[in-house]
């Protein structure tokens, strides 16, 4: 059964001040990652899919790693309207076309 | 672009009644949608897959005679929640999966406010 385990579940950050979002994984047969930012009474946003270990890609001040348990977004310099929650899903191999998704991490930055 | 819109945005019923929400993808076509259910402060929930032409598949626990789900074409699907009551009220998001590649990405749509008084 594949898992998704996020952390920190709430992150406060000065604006301006850089941090990472950490989102756990154990799956059979990664074939995606994927990175969601939903704000409150909205539905997910889509940001990214990682495909493989190594693979990075960025969006603005956002970047997303993968490793073969991990993936990072990393947030550089943030600003108030990064503030939402950040939704972490995996699709392995034995789902058809299923998501798991983790239980989020709720960012607010303050200006 | 991948753009999913739901309607309508919010909903007030009364109990018993029926509620129909539609998902529609504006700019591709989905061969399978998503519907979800969301509590506050909690991550989705996926209900159920419905895949174009065919019978929903509902996860566990999900009772399908009360949410019927109806996929007639490759950009709607919709969701009727019947003989609502209080305990149905909740945030409904429905995805469709675009595939480009050997990749399917869920693209969500704004989500549906239903409130059963």
């Amino acid at each position: 059964e594949d898992q998704v385990t996020q952390s920190p579940e709430a992150l406060r950050l000065q604006e301006g001040e850089s941090s990472s979002l950490n989102c756990s994984y154990t799956v059979s047969g990664l074939r995606g990652l994927f990175w969601y930012r939903q704000d409150p009474g909205k539905g997910p946003e889509f940001l990214f899919t990682l495909y493989s270990a190594g693979e990075e890609k960025e969006k603005e001040r956002l970047k997303a790693t993968l490793t073969k348990k991990e993936s990072f977004l990393h947030i550089t310099a943030p600003k108030p309207e990064d503030s939402a929650t950040y939704l972490c899903a995996v699709h392995g191999s034995g789902s058809a076309r299923q998501l798991t998704f983790g239980s989020g991490t709720q960012l607010t930055v303050l200006p | 672009g991948a753009v999913v819109s739901q309607h309508p945005s919010r909903v007030i019923c009364k109990s018993g009644t029926s509620v129909k929400i539609e998902c529609r993808s504006l700019d591709f076509q989905a061969t399978t949608m998503f519907w979800y259910r969301q509590f506050p402060k909690q991550s989705l929930m996926l209900m159920a897959t419905s895949n174009e032409g065919s019978k929903a598949t509902y996860e566990q626990g999900v009772e399908k005679d009360k949410f019927l789900i109806n996929h007639a074409s490759l950009t709607l699907s919709t969701l009727t929640v019947t003989s609502a009551h209080p305990e149905d009220s909740s945030f409904y998001i429905c995805s469709a999966s675009k595939t480009s590649g050997s990749t399917d990405t869920q693209y969500f749509g704004p989500g549906t406010r239903l409130t059963v008084l």
